[in-house]
């Protein structure tokens, strides 16, 4: 069964700085990983969905998957306050794909 | 931008008592999902459905039913809640293969 770490738990950076996500899960043969955004209260916003080994940015949000690691990070360039949230790593599983597996989030915040 | 709706989206219930929550999606995704996520684990597949009629189990489908009526609604049924169950419930739509997938707004549910 496909299972998802994220890590750090927490990170606190200054705005601007760049901010470094990272997540590890345990079958590579998966071929969709996700990237999602969640403020406190809200529901789930798609940062970057990203389906083969290398990177994929989105604004200022790229992802960087190596399925021979078994990693997919995410980098946020010139974050910030508004960045402050928590951020959910999710991978593509199961028969047909159908299931989606989440990370337990790495909770940012960006101090101003 | 597709569009999916939950109800109620706050809910206290007693210990015993039968609970609905609902999910409505004007997408014309096949695919809806349920979800519960709680500190420390993220979200967690509970059921999910392929389409009008069918209800799939996830991970964690003990102690709920689903319900899919039609294209747009999807139910998730607490028969006998239990204060274990108290958590913040998730529902999602998607394309085939979850390759797209839209989150509610979730619904915050307390079990007394």
């Amino acid at each position: 069964q496909q299972k998802v770490q994220q890590s750090p738990e927490s990170l606190t950076v200054s705005e601007g700085a760049m901010a470094s996500l990272n997540c590890t899960f345990s079958d590579g043969t998966s071929d969709n990983f996700r990237w999602y955004r969640q403020h406190s209260g809200k529901g789930l916003e798609m940062l970057v969905s990203i389906f083969s080994d290398g990177e994929k940015e989105e604004g200022r949000f790229t992802a960087h998957l190596n399925r021979a690691s078994l990693h997919v990070s995410l980098h946020i360039r010139e974050p910030q306050p508004s960045d402050s949230a928590v951020y959910l790593c999710a991978v593509l599983t199961g028969t047909g794909g159908y299931k989606v597996v989440f990370g337990s989030g790495t909770r940012l915040l960006v101090s101003p | 931008e597709a569009a999916v709706t939950q109800s109620p989206r706050n809910k206290v219930a007693v210990t015993g008592g039968k609970v609905t929550l609902s999910c409505n999606q004007t997408n014309n995704h096949n695919n809806m999902y349920w979800y519960r996520q709680d500190t420390g684990h993220g979200l967690r597949l509970i059921h999910y459905s392929y389409g009008a009629g069918s209800t799939e189990k996830g991970d964690i489908p003990d102690g709920y039913k689903a319900s899919r009526p039609s294209q747009e609604n999807f139910s998730l049924i607490l028969e006998l809640a239990t204060p274990s169950q108290t958590s913040v419930y998730f529902c999602a739509s998607g394309t085939g293969g979850a390759r797209e997938q839209y989150f509610g707004p979730g619904t915050r549910l307390t079990v007394l």
